[in-house]
């Protein structure tokens, strides 16, 4: 089956500041690649998402980005707010979807 | 269009029991999709069904088991509860090729 990493496993910025997350996937024919964010205490919601024939997709201050050859994407957030922490997964669809452990992005004001 | 809801919210069994979780999928989705989280392991894939079918399961023992009915809702049972089964429960239903939606989880706590 599908192994996904993800780095960090948590991460601090300054408010204002980017983040970065990154994940890695071992299947070449994996060709969907959704980012969660879960708030403490609820569910994980769907906030961005990129297919294998794009490089890149942008979401006023996410952003998402795709290297298959590399087998690797990463979730970028830029101009962080305090709403901004919370748990964050990666995820690669292969007939299910297979999750990375987590990144918990702390924003201090 | 309604979200994807699951039932109960809360539950509290002792060891040995057994549990059914209820989850209604979002409407005209046909995947749906079972998650364990705990603190310790995020989040682990259980089962998927789609069509009534079992078309991929996780790692995890026999006790774990569910089922979809034919207006897609599903349940997963689990049997012989262990205090390592307290978790969050997560349910998420898909449309073919999109990402998956969550209900709100079901917190099972074993005494």
């Amino acid at each position: 089956g599908e192994n996904v990493e993800q780095h960090p496993s948590t991460l601090s910025v300054q408010e204002g500041d980017s983040a970065v997350i990154k994940c890695t996937y071992s299947d070449s024919a994996s060709n969907y690649f959704p980012w969660y964010k879960q708030e403490l205490g609820k569910r994980p919601q769907l906030i961005i998402d990129i297919r294998s024939n794009v490089g890149e997709k942008k979401d006023q201050r996410i952003a998402v980005t795709l290297n298959k050859t590399a087998k690797h994407f990463s979730l970028h957030i830029t101009e962080t707010q305090p709403e901004d922490s919370a748990v964050y997964f990666c995820a690669v669809n292969d007939y299910k979807l297979s999750f990375g452990a987590g990144t918990t992005v702390t924003v201090r004001a | 269009k309604a979200g994807v809801t699951q039932t109960p919210r809360y539950l509290i069994k002792t060891r040995g029991q057994q549990v059914t979780l209820s989850c209604s999928p979002i409407s005209g989705h046909r995947s749906v999709s079972w998650y364990q989280q705990t603190p310790g392991q995020g989040l682990q894939f259980l089962f998927e069904y789609f069509s009534e079918t079992q078309r991929n399961k996780g790692n995890f023992p026999g006790r774990f088991s569910g089922r979809q009915f034919s207006n897609s809702r599903s349940e997963m049972n689990v049997s012989t509860l262990e205090l390592g089964d307290s978790a969050l429960y997560l349910c998420a239903s898909s449309s073919s090729g999109e990402g998956a939606f969550f209900g709100q989880g079901t917190r099972l706590t074993v005494v």
